[in-house]
């Protein structure tokens, strides 16, 4: 019930086009989902963040959908360039549990020039 | 603000010896955390601390202690390394009342 399943493990795109990764939970506790990023050698960072009351964010070329009917979650870059290119994990956290998360085993993306 | 600082960024160690990972942040968070990442398995909490003084365990803490005397400073000590301690472990902390963690830039331990 706390895992958090993370797909696919690997993907390429071609720079201009559309990735998509998808992270589905089951714990319906869960009050927060962020997506971080990550390059080779480097701590993660927060990349954007949605809570269950909404069903889509924005910022900028990435946009998270959330389906909470589904327990589903996904991020959409939109016009990937290489320098997309990183590791991105999905999250989930209940706030209870003092900001516990729960992570995603990551995507590694590849965008081709 | 040097944000999270992590020391050492690599280290290797021989089965049964002991260390300390350091971890120092200069954003006066009171929650500190300690992960573990291993390939292709995502981040796994060991131990976390919600200001001075209170710590408590997370999913995978054997093997491992913590304390946190200060605000600033929470180190992570190994006691009799394993082999299967060999990882990447990044401490990361977050501010009262917001969700995102920040994260330092890691320590990768090995094990042999």
């Amino acid at each position: 019930q706390q895992q958090v399943k993370q797909s696919p493990q690997s993907l390429i795109v071609q720079k201009g086009g559309i990735s998509i990764i998808n992270c589905a939970y089951e714990n319906t506790a869960f009050d927060y989902f962020p997506w971080y990023q990550q390059f080779p050698g480097k701590g993660p960072a927060l990349l954007i963040a949605i809570r269950p009351d909404v069903s889509e964010k924005k910022e900028g070329r990435f946009t998270i959908s959330f389906n909470k009917s589904a327990k589903q979650f996904s991020l959409h870059i939109m016009d990937s360039q290489p320098g997309d290119s990183a590791t991105y994990f999905c999250a989930a956290m209940i706030k209870d549990s003092n900001y516990q998360l729960i992570w995603g085993a990551g995507t590694k993306l590849i965008i081709k020039p | 603000n040097a944000g999270v600082t992590q020391t050492p960024k690599f280290r290797i160690l021989k089965i049964g010896q002991s260390m300390t990972l350091q971890c120092t942040q200069d954003m006066n968070h009171n929650y500190m955390y300690w992960y573990r990442q291993d390939p292709g398995m995502g981040l796994k909490l060991i131990y976390y601390s919600v200001g001075a003084g209170i710590t408590d365990k997370g999913e995978v803490p054997n093997g491992y202690n913590v304390s946190r005397s200060t605000t600033e400073d929470f180190p992570l000590r190994l006691e009799l390394a394993a082999p299967s301690q060999t990882s990447v472990y990044f401490c990361a902390s977050k501010k009262t009342g917001t969700d995102t963690q920040y994260f330092g830039p890691g320590t990768r331990l090995t094990v042999l």
